[in-house]
């Protein structure tokens, strides 16, 4: 079983929309949660690291439900500018690995 | 600024060949990664170095050698033993206290078989 697990989509929505992508882990274990934005070609950038509270930056809210190990990202009137992958991103248990979900792509139609 | 550089951007190999891909950051890290992605597949670990003159495999660590000889410089060899080179490579840092900030990644080397 992977250790991070991404639905891939694509998810195709129009301008103004909100949209969720969930992303599940494997080890209960697990300490830290991001959420990382890629363009196509470009490195991964932290878009967000994911608290247990739930956090909110701007138009983008991040929740993690550790009972049912999955972490979420809302994005809420969705802009062209949001296309991207979007990488579910869990620190190991040990050590300072990090595992990365596969991506989810979004492409916000005008 | 800090920040991660990798060098080249673009590389291409011929069959047979070794190459190295360079990576070098300015951010007094303890810890660099070098992942490897390839289309559908995401990012894959290929060694770790959590300290210098000290290094570990990733998942896919054959066919790749590296060195941690200074704490700024994490070069990757992809040998010609690795059988399928061909794909984006990046190079990762971070340090004990700034895990809950995730890594610095470099801006990539897209690496090519001619």
């Amino acid at each position: 079983r992977k250790e991070v697990e991404q639905d891939p989509g694509p998810f195709n929505v129009p301008e103004g929309a909100t949209v969720a992508f969930n992303c599940t882990y494997s080890n209960s274990a697990s300490q830290s949660f991001f959420w990382y934005r890629q363009d196509c070609r470009k490195e991964p950038k932290l878009l967000m690291s994911v608290y247990s509270s739930g956090n909110e930056d701007g138009r983008f809210t991040a929740q993690l439900n550790r009972a049912s190990q999955y972490i979420s990202l809302l994005i809420r009137d969705s802009k062209l500018s949001d296309s991207a992958t979007y990488l579910c991103v869990v620190k190991g248990y040990t050590g300072n690995q990090f595992y990365f979900g596969t991506g989810t792509s979004l492409t916000v139609i005008p | 600024d800090g920040g991660i550089t990798q060098s080249p951007k673009y590389l291409f190999r011929k069959e047979g060949q070794n190459v190295t891909l360079s990576c070098e950051q300015n951010l007094n890290h303890d810890a660099m990664y070098w992942y490897r992605q390839d289309p559908g597949q995401g990012l894959r670990l290929i060694y770790y170095s959590q300290i210098v003159n000290d290094f570990q495999k990733g998942d896919i660590a054959e066919g790749y050698s590296v060195s941690r000889e200074k704490k700024e410089s994490f070069p990757l060899t992809v040998t010609s033993a690795q059988k399928n080179p061909t794909a984006f490579y990046l190079c990762a840092s971070s340090s004990p206290e700034g895990l809950s900030y995730g890594y610095t990644f470099g801006s990539g080397t897209r690496l090519t078989v001619v």
